[in-house]
């Protein structure tokens, strides 16, 4: 079964300073992963993939195989990037979540 | 808009009751997830169902069930409520079961 673990309940940064949040799984076969976003409990929205290797909003994630990692990066935070962060893991005809993270950035 | 409705976004019941939860899946999309989001618990994954079909069950309780009907669209019966019951319970859909996920805005249930 695939499992997603996100070990950083709240994580508080200033306006300006890098954000990581870190996100690890486990699963036996090939792994889609995701990175959600919810603002103010509102609908989960698709932040990130790890195909697309894309940016978005100054995010982005790599996906290592070797450390069964998928860490989500912003350099510069900003106040509206305060939200709860989702990371999720597709596979066996299934998404799974990790618990989240809260992130709160400081003016 | 992900295009996935949920009706009704808000809802009082009283301990014991039994409510439906109703989502719309994005037309085409064939998976629909259910989750339960409560303040100390994060986002439990309850039930997916694929054309039709149970998928993949999570933490359901006995007391929940949820079905899709041949138009796609699924419902959630919550059953016996009790306090705790209380939570945010989302839907999603996708095209099949192992890609992203279109989440609906959700019903907030108040069980009092």
């Amino acid at each position: 079964a695939q499992r997603v673990t996100q070990p950083e309940k709240l994580l508080s940064v200033f306006k300006g300073a890098p954000v990581e949040l870190k996100c690890n799984y486990s699963y036996s076969g090939s792994p889609e992963l995701f990175w959600y976003v919810q603002y103010s409990r509102q609908r989960l929205q698709l932040l990130l993939r790890h195909i697309s290797r894309e940016s978005i909003k100054g995010f982005t994630a790599d996906l290592n195989k070797g450390e069964t990692s998928f860490h989500l990066k912003k350099p510069f935070a900003q106040e509206e990037d305060s939200a709860m962060y989702y990371c999720a893991l597709s596979g066996n005809n299934r998404l799974a979540f990790g618990k989240g993270n809260q992130v709160v950035v400081i003016p | 808009d992900s295009g996935v409705t949920q009706t009704p976004k808000h809802l009082i019941t009283a301990t014991g009751q039994r409510v439906t939860l109703r989502c719309s899946p994005r037309s085409g999309d064939l998976s629909v997830y259910w989750y339960q989001q409560s303040l100390d618990q994060g986002l439990q994954f309850l039930i997916q169902y694929y054309n039709g079909e149970e998928r993949a069950k999570g933490n359901i309780l006995e007391r929940f069930s949820a079905q899709q009907f041949p138009d796609l669209h699924s419902e959630l019966n919550l059953s016996s409520l009790e306090l705790g019951d209380s939570a945010l319970y989302f839907c999603a859909s996708s095209p099949g079961g192992s890609t992203e996920a279109f989440f609906g805005q959700g019903t907030r249930l108040t069980v009092v």
